[in-house]
């Protein structure tokens, strides 16, 4: 069946730096990817989405692009801050579902130190 | 200001007593969907309903009910709960028209069961 795989974490990473999360995917066809974060105590927020191959999504300085050949969407941020510090979902919605059922990762929680 | 609110936030109930978590949406959304989280597992769909009075399975529907007999609101119920539903659950609510472009997320229920 359709699954999203995350690296794990935590990853810790030291303010400005290069920030990457992978993300693989198991799917028919071309899903839509999303990636969603949760920062403490609160539900998840949509950080950016791509509906088609070689597309890229982007959002508060993250971006990821859509490689159907790898079947990846990585998550990456140039300069990471203390506030980026949250948990990072990566997510996908199968072809023909119109978005309604959504299948999740794991999760990689992220700590960036000042 | 849009929101999904769910309530309560935290619970501790004994094992088999009926409990109702309430998620209400102000977005006149027609999607409504019900998540648990539990670490390693991530997100994984319980119920979800795409409009009043028509609702479906998710993926781990088993010792849960839902109903939506109004459009705003979807209520999570659990008639005799157990130690395995212990866990984070979330409501989460979308515009069926953009479904694609990502949900509204509760801010969570906590829920021990003992």
């Amino acid at each position: 069946g359709d699954s999203v795989t995350q690296m794990e974490g935590p990853v810790t990473l030291s303010e400005e730096a290069f920030l990457t999360i992978n993300c693989t995917y198991t799917a028919t066809g071309y899903p839509s990817l999303f990636w969603y974060v949760q920062y403490p105590g609160e539900g998840l927020q949509l950080l950016l989405k791509a509906t088609k191959a070689d597309d890229k999504g982007s959002n508060k300085g993250f971006e990821a692009t859509y490689r159907k050949e790898t079947t990846s969407f990585h998550l990456e941020k140039g300069s990471v801050q203390v506030s980026d510090s949250a948990v990072y979902f990566c997510a996908l919605s199968p072809p023909g579902t119109g978005g309604f059922k959504t299948i999740f990762g794991a999760g990689t929680r992220l700590f960036v130190k000042a | 200001e849009a929101q999904v609110t769910q309530n309560p936030r935290y619970l501790i109930t004994v094992t088999g007593k009926k409990l109702t978590v309430t998620c209400s949406q102000n977005m006149n959304h027609e999607y409504m969907s019900w998540y648990r989280q539990d670490p390693g597992l991530g997100l994984r769909q319980i119920y979800y309903s795409m409009n009043v009075e028509v609702t479906d399975k998710g993926d781990v529907p088993e010792g849960y009910k839902v109903s939506r007999k109004e459009k705003r609101n979807f209520p999570l119920i659990l008639e005799s709960p157990s130690p395995n539903q212990t866990s984070l659950y979330f409501c989460a609510s979308s515009a069926l028209r953009d479904s694609l472009d990502g949900y509204t997320f509760g801010s969570g229920t906590r829920l021990t069961v003992v």
